[in-house]
Order: structure tokens, then sequence, then C-alpha cells
């Protein structure tokens, strides 16, 4: 059974920066692209990054280009979402994804979200 | 430029069929997409995909009453028989030659 498991969310300064990890398991980790998706409150779903399973391919929003830093350790099964420079407007639910093709595809398997709030 | 289309907002009654619609921007009409679900206070999940060949591959221990069809560069899912804990929100996703993908901006069933 795949689990996808957010966690590094939490309330910081303008200018800030997190660490989110996204622990998964049930798949072969290396194998699949993963993305990281974000739900602004009472908005819908905006990708906001994504990485090959061998991380030979990445995509960040332009949202976040410069700021926010993709990468994964196919050694423990991690995901990972550096975020730097953060903004009032990055405040958002922040969902792991698994999606269907190493080359990306479909997210068919999603975390539970972790909560980033920028606030000061 | 992939863009995908979804009505904002769609309502049916308790027991009856609901059909929801997800249009693909020109030039895309035989993208494949897939549905996700969004219950309230919920994270999504995912429904199904659906080739524009009709062929389909549904989400773990998702019901027979969520089914897809399409038309040209629609995309439709249908849910028959509603209940209550179908009331949510609905995306459609699609993706390119790109590692990313792109989401609808989402249909709020309300279950009468």
């Amino acid at each position: 059974e795949v689990h996808l498991v957010e966690s590094g969310g939490g309330l910081v300064q303008p200018g800030g920066s997190l660490r989110l990890s996204c622990a998964a398991s049930g798949f072969t980790f290396s194998s699949y692209a993963m993305s990281w998706v974000r739900q602004a409150p009472g908005k819908g779903l905006e990708w906001v990054s994504a990485l090959s399973g061998r991380g030979g391919s990445t995509f960040y929003a332009d949202s976040v280009k410069g700021r926010f830093t993709i990468s994964r350790d196919n050694s423990k099964n991690t995901l990972y979402l550096q975020m730097n420079s953060l903004r009032a407007d990055d405040t958002a639910v922040y969902y792991c994804a698994k999606t269907s093709y190493d080359s990306g595809g479909y997210c068919d398997y999603w975390g539970q979200g972790t909560l980033v709030t920028v606030s000061s | 430029q992939l863009v995908l289309t979804q009505s904002p907002s769609a309502s049916a009654s308790l027991g009856a069929s609901v059909k929801l619609t997800c249009t693909l921007s020109s030039g895309h009409s035989t993208y494949a997409i897939a549905w996700h679900q969004q219950q309230p206070e919920k994270g999504p999940r995912y429904l199904m995909k659906f080739n524009s060949d009709g062929s389909h591959t549904k989400g773990d221990g998702i019901p027979d009453r969520f089914s897809g069809s399409s038309s040209g560069a629609e995309r439709y899912l249908t849910i028959s028989s509603l209940q209550s804990e179908d009331e949510a929100d609905y995306y459609c996703q699609t993706w390119g030659t790109g590692i990313q993908g792109v989401f609808g901006g989402g249909t709020k069933l309300t279950v009468l």
C-alpha cells in the first residue's frame, strides 16, 4: 500500500525558510517522478514543483522559481522542498504527490498535506 | 497552451446522477486526463485516469458509481446514485511533454 507522509510545515515570518519532507513507502520510489502541489486557503490546486525519479528533470512554477528547491534521497525514499524567501502568498497546504510515470504524468497518490503559514 | 476548464459549481439531488465537465484547450483534444476528488477539509484523492479512447484506470477502492466518458475535447466524470459523501471539489488534471501537470480550476459539487 502506498503511503506519503509530509512534515515540516509551520508558521514562518516573511523572508524566512522552511524545509518540507515527504516520506514515501509502498512503491519503488526511485522509479517515479514526485511532485509538490499546494492549495492556498479557499483556492484550487497549484503544481509547485516536480522531480524525475533519478533527479534528471525538474519543474518549478514561475511563482516559486529561484526561491524553492526540490530534491530527493532515493536511499531514504524521501522527497524534499526547500523553501526560501517565503512570502505571504506562499501560505498554503502543501501536498506531496506520486506521479504515474518517471517522466511525469498524473498524480495517482497524495499525501495528507502540511500547512505552511507565512505571517509576521 | 495546455489549459483545462471546469465549471465552478454543480449540484444534484441525493440518489441522482451528475455529470461534471472538463474541457481541454484547443489543439489538445486527444489528451488523457485524471480526475481527483477533494472532500471538505481533506487532501485530494485520485479517482481515475481517462483516455480519449474510453479506457480508464481507477484509483484504489473507487466505486463503480464513478465513471468517465468523453466527447471531442470534453472529458466527463459521472457520479451515479449520489451520496452525501460525494459532496466535494472535483479537479481534472492533465499533462504534456514536461514533467509537470496542470489542473483545472475545480468544480464544487453540492448534493441536495
